[in-house]
C-alpha cells in the first residue's frame, strides 16, 4: 500500500523560509521512473502544481515559483523535502505532497495534506 | 502555461441524477486529461485518468471523455457520496501541469 504524509509547521511568519518534508511508503523514489510532486492549495481555492523531482534527481518548480522553491529527496528515509522563501499571507495553503507512478502522469495517491497559515 | 476552464463552477443536483461537467483546455491536449474528486477537508482522489480510463475502484457511474480541448466527466445516476468538488488537470506539460478550477457539486 502506498502512502504519503506531510509534516511542517502550521504558522510561519511573513519572510520566514517554509520547509515541509514528505514521508512515504510502499514504493521508492530510486525506481526507474517514480516521480513525487508538491501541490497546493489555498483555502476555498483551486491546486497549483509548485514542483516535482524523479528518481533520477532531475528537479522541476513551477515558473511563477521557482526563485522560491527547492525540491530535494532523501531516498533512505523516503523523503521528500520542499523549502519556500519569503513566505507571504498568499501562500496560505494547504500543501499536499503526491506520487506519479513510472510511465503515468497523473497523481495517485496523494498525502493527507497539511495546512500552513503565513501571519505575523 | 495552459489554461484549463471547468463550468458549472457549482451545480446542484439531486440523487439520481445524471451530472455532466466540462473541462476545455486552452490548446490542445490530446488526452493528457484526468479528473479528481476532493471532499472536505480531505485529499484530491484519482476518479479518471488519460481521458477516459477509470481507476481501478471507482464505481462504474463515473465516466470520462474528449480529446483534444473538450472533455466531460459525467455522472451516471448521482449518489449521496458523490456530492464533492471535481478538479480536471492535464498532463500535456508535464512537469509543469495545471487544474481546472473546480465544480462543486451540492445537493438539490
Amino acid at each position: 500500500q502506498v502512502t504519503l504524509k506531510e509534516s511542517g509547521p502550521a504558522l510561519v511568519k511573513p519572510t520566514q523560509t517554509l520547509t515541509l518534508t514528505c514521508t512515504f511508503s510502499g514504493f521508492s523514489l530510486s525506481t526507474s521512473g517514480m516521480r513525487v510532486s508538491w501541490i497546493r492549495q489555498p483555502p476555498g481555492k483551486a491546486l497549483e502544481w509548485l514542483a516535482r523531482i524523479d528518481w533520477d534527481d532531475d528537479k522541476f518548480y513551477s515558473t511563477s515559483l521557482k526563485t522560491r522553491l527547492t525540491i530535494s529527496k532523501d531516498t533512505s528515509k523516503n523523503q521528500v523535502v520542499l523549502t519556500m522563501t519569503n513566505m507571504d499571507p498568499v501562500d496560505t495553503a494547504t500543501y499536499y505532497c503526491a506520487r506519479i507512478a513510472a510511465g503515468v502522469n497523473w497523481f495517485d495517491p496523494w498525502g493527507q495534506g497539511t495546512l500552513v497559515t503565513v501571519s505575523s | 502555461d495552459i489554461q484549463m476552464t471547468q463550468s458549472p463552477s457549482s451545480l446542484s443536483a439531486s440523487v439520481g441524477d445524471r451530472v455532466t461537467i466540462t473541462c476545455r483546455a486552452s490548446q490542445s491536449i490530446s488526452t493528457y486529461l484526468n479528473w479528481y474528486q476532493q471532499k472536505p477537508g480531505k485529499a484530491p482522489k484519482l476518479l479518471i485518468y488519460a481521458a477516459s480510463s477509470l481507476q481501478s475502484g471507482v464505481p462504474s457511474r463515473f465516466s470520462g471523455s474528449g480529446s483534444g480541448t473538450d472533455f466531460t466527466l459525467t455522472i451516471s445516476s448521482l449518489q449521496p457520496e458523490d456530492f464533492a468538488t471535481y478538479y480536471c488537470q492535464q498532463s500535456y506539460s508535464t512537469p509543469a501541469v495545471t487544474f481546472g478550477g473546480g465544480t462543486k457539486v451540492e445537493i438539490k
